[in-house]
Order: C-alpha cells, then sequence, then structure tokens
C-alpha cells in the first residue's frame, strides 16, 4: 500500500526555469492538496482538488499551474522557477471533503538557484 | 493574509515539563485538526474537533476547541523527548472551503 507519493524528493532548478512536482495517491481519495512550508509561515495551500478536472486557488497560487486529469495525480507545475519558490512541497489526500483528514506526501525540497 | 495564528513559536522545555500550544483564528471555525510533524518529516494527523466546548484526549495529549470556535488548544503533560516536533493546528472557516493551518510551534524537549 503506497499510500501518497511525491517526486522528485529533491531538485535543484535554475530561475527560470519549468519544473514539475508530482503527487500519486493510491486511495481514490476525492481531495487533493499542494502546500509550500517555509520558515515562519507554516504551511500555506497553493492549490487544491476536489475531484478530476475540479481544481481551485489556494492562498498562494501565483506562479503555480496544477492539473487533474485523473483522480490519483495531482501535479504542480513551476512554469517559471523564482528563487522565492525555493521551498519544501507538500502533496496531500483527503477522503472525503474539505473538513476531512489530510494524508501528507514525504515532500519535495526544491532549491531555485 | 494569515489566518490562523499560532503561539509560542518556539518551546524549550525539560523533559517532564508541561507544554501547551495555542491556536486562533479570525474567523470562526467549522473544525479544527492538529497534526505534528517530526524533524524532516512531513505533518501527520492527530485529531480533529467540531463542536463548540470539545475536548478529547489522547493519552498525555489534551485538545479543547474553544466555545466560540475560534481558537483552540494542545496541552502536553509531563513531556518525553518523542514529542520533540512542529505542532501544527489547521481549520475550516464556516465561509469558504479553504483550509488554514497555522504558524506552527516547534517544540523541543530537552532530556
Amino acid at each position: 500500500d503506497a499510500g501518497i507519493t511525491q517526486s522528485p524528493r529533491y531538485k535543484i532548478t535554475e530561475t527560470g526555469r519549468q519544473v514539475t512536482l508530482m503527487c500519486h495517491q493510491t486511495w481514490s481519495h476525492s481531495y487533493m492538496f499542494w502546500y509550500r512550508q517555509d520558515l515562519g509561515h507554516g504551511l500555506r495551500l497553493i492549490y487544491y482538488s476536489a475531484a478530476a478536472d475540479i481544481t481551485d486557488k489556494g492562498e498562494v497560487p501565483d506562479g503555480y499551474v496544477v492539473s487533474r486529469s485523473k483522480t490519483e495525480n495531482f501535479p504542480l507545475t513551476l512554469e517559471s522557477a523564482t528563487r522565492s519558490q525555493t521551498s519544501v512541497y507538500f502533496c496531500a489526500s483527503s477522503e472525503a471533503s474539505p473538513l476531512g483528514t489530510q494524508y501528507f506526501g514525504p515532500g519535495t525540497r526544491l532549491l531555485v538557484l | 493574509g494569515q489566518q490562523v495564528m499560532q503561539i509560542p513559536q518556539y518551546q524549550h522545555v525539560q523533559e517532564g515539563e508541561d507544554f501547551t500550544t495555542y491556536c486562533n483564528s479570525s474567523t470562526t471555525l467549522s473544525n479544527i485538526q492538529w497534526y505534528k510533524q517530526r524533524p524532516g518529516g512531513h505533518p501527520v494527523f492527530l485529531i480533529q474537533l467540531v463542536k463548540s466546548g470539545e475536548v478529547k484526549k489522547q493519552k498525555r495529549l489534551t485538545f479543547q476547541f474553544g466555545e466560540a470556535k475560534k481558537n483552540s488548544s494542545l496541552h502536553i503533560t509531563a513531556t518525553q523527548t518523542t514529542d520533540v516536533g512542529t505542532y501544527f493546528c489547521a481549520g475550516k472557516s464556516d465561509t469558504g472551503n479553504q483550509f488554514y493551518f497555522g504558524t506552527g510551534t516547534s517544540l523541543t524537549v530537552i532530556p
């Protein structure tokens, strides 16, 4: 039972490059989320998805794009990476509604040079 | 901006001492959840509170949801080194669909 996985676990890129972070869950949870974690800010929601083909902006969506063509996958793309996007990115899923327990992936540490 | 604030940001305690972290929201919450993140790890769900004034216990951990559903607390009795980590509260506003995580409280337990 893989649960929720993220890839890559670590990524170094340069300013201006496009980067895609992958998230895959095996539970068929309806809801999926992307957060970024920065010191002093806790976890901030970037985007979330209530179901396949339904996505919505979170607190800090600028500079990010998401898609959800299949229930189990929720990739996050940084279209043109900036240094301010250096962070730890967590994907999470939830069975039912936003009120449900969120299960987090192991995270992707992204460094933008 | 941030709608859910947590205090303190950092807390160092001697092993065996008690610890409390407080979570405050600017708006009424539908629910409050608590998560624990070990150093280098990912957040792990601890508990959810839904009712006004609700109190729940998990062994040495006591969770409370305020009467107005705008604040919550997590109290750990007689801390152990295994309690080390960052504790986050998270809540969904009564209006809207978004979850907001608190800024977290980092707990260090000195043996």
